[in-house]
C-alpha cells in the first residue's frame, strides 16, 4: 500500500501476469485518481474515480473505492513491459486545490 | 490540443545562485497551474497552485516563490539555491471546474542539479 510518509514500494512480476497496487487515504474525498509516471517523464492520469462509483474500468485497468475505509485499488490485467513505471494514487480534500499524491508504487514488468 | 512546454530541460546550478523556471500552456483559457517538486525516487509534493493571473498559493515553504504573469505562464523561481533545491520540478494544468483538483496535465519537467 501507498501514502504518507511509507517508503516507495516495489513489485517486481512478468510479463502476462496481474497486479495489484493498493491505496490509502487520510483526508475525505470523493474523487481519487491513479497516475503513472514513466522515468524521466510528467506523470499521467490513467483513471479518475468518484465516490458513487466503486469500481470503474478502462482497457487493462479497474479501479475501485472504498470510502467507508478510505482506500483504492488499482488493477493492471495481462501487464506488458510497458506498464513498468511507478503508479501514484491521488487525493483532493473536497473544496481544495490541492492534489495530494501518495508515496508510490514502482512496479517493474519483466519481459 | 492544449500543450504544455517547461524549460529549460534541466540545469546544474551552484548553491546560493538564483533559478527560474518556466512554464506555457497553450490552447486552454484561463487553468489553474501548479508547480510540483520531487525528490529523485519520492513522491509529488505540490508546492504553488494559482487560479488566476497575479494570484498565486503557497501550499510548502521551500524558500522558492512564484509568479502567474500571463494567463499562460507559470514562473518559479528563488534567489539562493539550496542543495536541498535539486529534483525534478514540474509544472501542471487543470480545468477550474467545480472545487477541487481533479485531473492535472503534467509538463516534460526540468531536472535540477545544484552543486
Amino acid at each position: 500500500s501507498q501514502w504518507g510518509e511509507e517508503n516507495l514500494q516495489a513489485l517486481s512480476i512478468q510479463e502476462g501476469e496481474d497486479v495489484t497496487m493498493n491505496c490509502s487515504y487520510k483526508t475525505y474525498t470523493t474523487v481519487v485518481q491513479w497516475y503513472r509516471q514513466k522515468s524521466g517523464k510528467g506523470p499521467a492520469q490513467l483513471i479518475l474515480i468518484r465516490s458513487n462509483e466503486r469500481e470503474k474500468r478502462s482497457g487493462r485497468l479497474r479501479a475501485t473505492l472504498d470510502t467507508s475505509s478510505q482506500s483504492s485499488s488499482l488493477s493492471i490485467t495481462g501487464t506488458l513491459a510497458t506498464d513498468t513505471a511507478v503508479y501514484f494514487c491521488a487525493t483532493a480534500p473536497s473544496g481544495s486545490w490541492q492534489l495530494i499524491f501518495g508515496s508510490g508504487t514502482q512496479l517493474t514488468v519483466m519481459p | 490540443a492544449q500543450t504544455i512546454h517547461q524549460w529549460p530541460v534541466a540545469e546544474i546550478k551552484a548553491v546560493g545562485s538564483p533559478l527560474s523556471l518556466g512554464c506555457t500552456i497553450k490552447g486552454k483559457s484561463s487553468p489553474n497551474l501548479y508547480w510540483y517538486w520531487q525528490a529523485t525516487g519520492g513522491t509529488l509534493q505540490q508546492l504553488f497552485y494559482s487560479i488566476t493571473v497575479g494570484q498565486v498559493e503557497s501550499v510548502v515553504q521551500l524558500n522558492l516563490s512564484a509568479s502567474r504573469p500571463k494567463d499562460d505562464q507559470f514562473i518559479l523561481s528563488t534567489e539562493k539555491l539550496l542543495l536541498s533545491h535539486s529534483g525534478f520540478y514540474l509544472c501542471a494544468w487543470s480545468l477550474r471546474l467545480g472545487a477541487s483538483a481533479e485531473t492535472l496535465y503534467f509538463g516534460s519537467g526540468t531536472r535540477l542539479t545544484v552543486l
